[in-house]
């Protein structure tokens, strides 16, 4: 059975600081998904990591994706308040199905000023 | 290009009624998948239709059903609800290449 576990769950960081959430599955896919949440909204996708070793940036925002390690990571450089939200990994799962998206628990991220 | 669109937006049920959402793709996207968010259990994956077939379908017991239409619009129906089906349900379309999921805004469903 496939499982994703993110750490930290709980992350509570000064404007300006930079840090890591750790992304880790427990069997081989060739997926893996960031998506972010603010409260009350729906899922925004920020990246998709298809091979190992891929990395990919979008502002402040940088993950990359290990597959033999099975390990992806979201690093955040020099945050920002609008940073404040719940990000979610997710892994494909099984049989090639476009669906079928195994999450995280999520971390809910604070930026303070 | 239009998003993902959910309907309804909120619900409040009872318990022991049934209740049918509805989710229309993003143009061309084939594949239209479920999710339940809740508190406890976070996001959970309820099943996933392609070409009006379903091809993959979670750990949810069988009151939970969907379908999809020839234009890949998708509902899911609950019957027999109960307090714990009070949740946000997500759904989400890919295309056939990336495999990228969007999401809709989501139904808000409480039961009462």
């Amino acid at each position: 059975e496939l499982k994703v576990e993110q750490n930290p769950l709980f992350l509570s960081m000064q404007e300006g600081k930079n840090y890591t959430i750790y992304c880790n599955y427990s069997t081989t896919s060739d997926r893996l998904y960031w998506y972010r949440q603010d409260p009350g909204k729906s899922l925004e996708s920020l990246f998709v990591l298809l091979s190992n070793g891929a990395v990919k940036q979008e502002g402040r925002l940088m993950a990359s994706l290990d597959t033999k390690a099975r390990l992806s990571t979201l690093h955040i450089t020099a945050a920002v308040h609008d940073l404040s939200a719940t990000y979610f990994c997710a892994v494909g799962g099984h049989g090639g199905s476009q669906g079928n998206l195994i999450f995280g628990k999520g971390t809910k991220l604070s930026v303070k000023p | 290009k239009a998003g993902v669109t959910q309907t309804p937006r909120y619900l409040i049920k009872t318990r022991g009624q049934q209740v049918t959402l509805s989710c229309s793709p993003i143009s061309g996207h084939r594949s239209v998948s479920w999710y339940q968010q809740t508190p406890g259990q976070g996001l959970q994956f309820l099943f996933e239709y392609f070409s009006e077939t379903q091809r993959n379908k979670g750990n949810f017991p069988g009151r939970f059903s969907g379908r999809q239409f020839s234009n890949s619009r998708s509902e899911m129906n609950v019957s027999t609800l109960e307090l714990g089906d009070s949740a946000l349900y997500l759904c989400a379309s890919s295309s056939t290449t990336l495999g990228e999921a969007f999401f809709g805004q989501g139904t808000r469903l409480t039961v009462v």
